[in-house]
């Protein structure tokens, strides 16, 4: 049974930098025809899709927030994660790490809720 | 705004059929790209309910049904339940802005 869990700090101050965590069991991140992706909701602008990695380590990101992500992967701990930098309170949200195979979002994280404040 | 347009609301009462629509354009549906449809509970993530326009993975009823045409999409839900009272989402890939959302659907089992 595949499972996703996210992890990382809750509160960011304003123009730091966000980092979380997927913990993925269940499946190596490294094997097979999958994208590792982050998702983010707010109740400002829905479901936004951040960005994914390939298991070959290609990634692609959401132009809007192009500047400000990576996506990364440690294979040793079958982690892949997430960094936003210059956060500002717009980046509060719900993030939630989910894995994609043909464009569809099969298996999802818990989510954890970031809020950015001072 | 969402590059994928979803109705904000649909109700019916149990029993009935429903539908909810996801327009979109044609750098996105329009251009043959899937659909994939979520189901997210309150306070939940969002759960695979249809994925390649009209398939369901395993364990989702078939009172679920995907379709697509032209721009746009729809899921229909026959035999609508009161546990179906949730939102739905749409979802796609967009030529120039990779995978995107609808903006939410929530129904309503009168």
């Amino acid at each position: 049974q595949v499972q996703l869990h996210e992890s990382g700090p809750g509160l960011v101050r304003p123009s730091q930098t966000l980092s979380l965590t997927c913990t993925v069991s269940g499946v190596s991140i490294s094997s097979g025809s999958y994208y590792w992706s982050w998702i983010r909701q707010s109740a400002e602008k829905g479901l936004e899709w951040i960005g994914r990695i390939y298991t070959s380590g290609s990634t692609t990101y959401n132009p809007s927030l192009k500047s400000r992500v990576t996506i990364s992967t440690d294979t040793s701990k079958n982690q892949f994660s997430l960094k936003l930098t210059s956060v500002t309170a717009a980046d509060t949200a719900v993030y939630y790490c989910a894995r994609a195979i043909l464009g569809a979002l099969d298996c999802w994280g818990l989510g954890t809720l970031v809020t950015v404040s001072s | 705004q969402s590059v994928l347009t979803q109705p904000p609301s649909v109700s019916g009462a149990p029993g009935q059929r429903v539908t909810i629509s996801c327009t979109g354009g044609s750098s996105n549906i329009g251009a043959g790209y899937d659909v994939q449809w979520y189901r997210q509970l309150p306070g939940t993530a969002p759960k695979l309910l249809i994925y390649g326009n009209t398939n369901r993975p395993s364990g989702v009823p078939d009172r679920f049904s995907g379709s697509k045409s032209d721009t746009s999409a729809s899921l229909a839900i026959t035999g609508l339940q009161a546990d179906d009272e949730a939102d739905y989402y749409c979802q796609s890939y967009d030529r120039s802005l990779s995978w995107v959302f609808g903006g939410g659907t929530t129904l309503t089992v009168l």
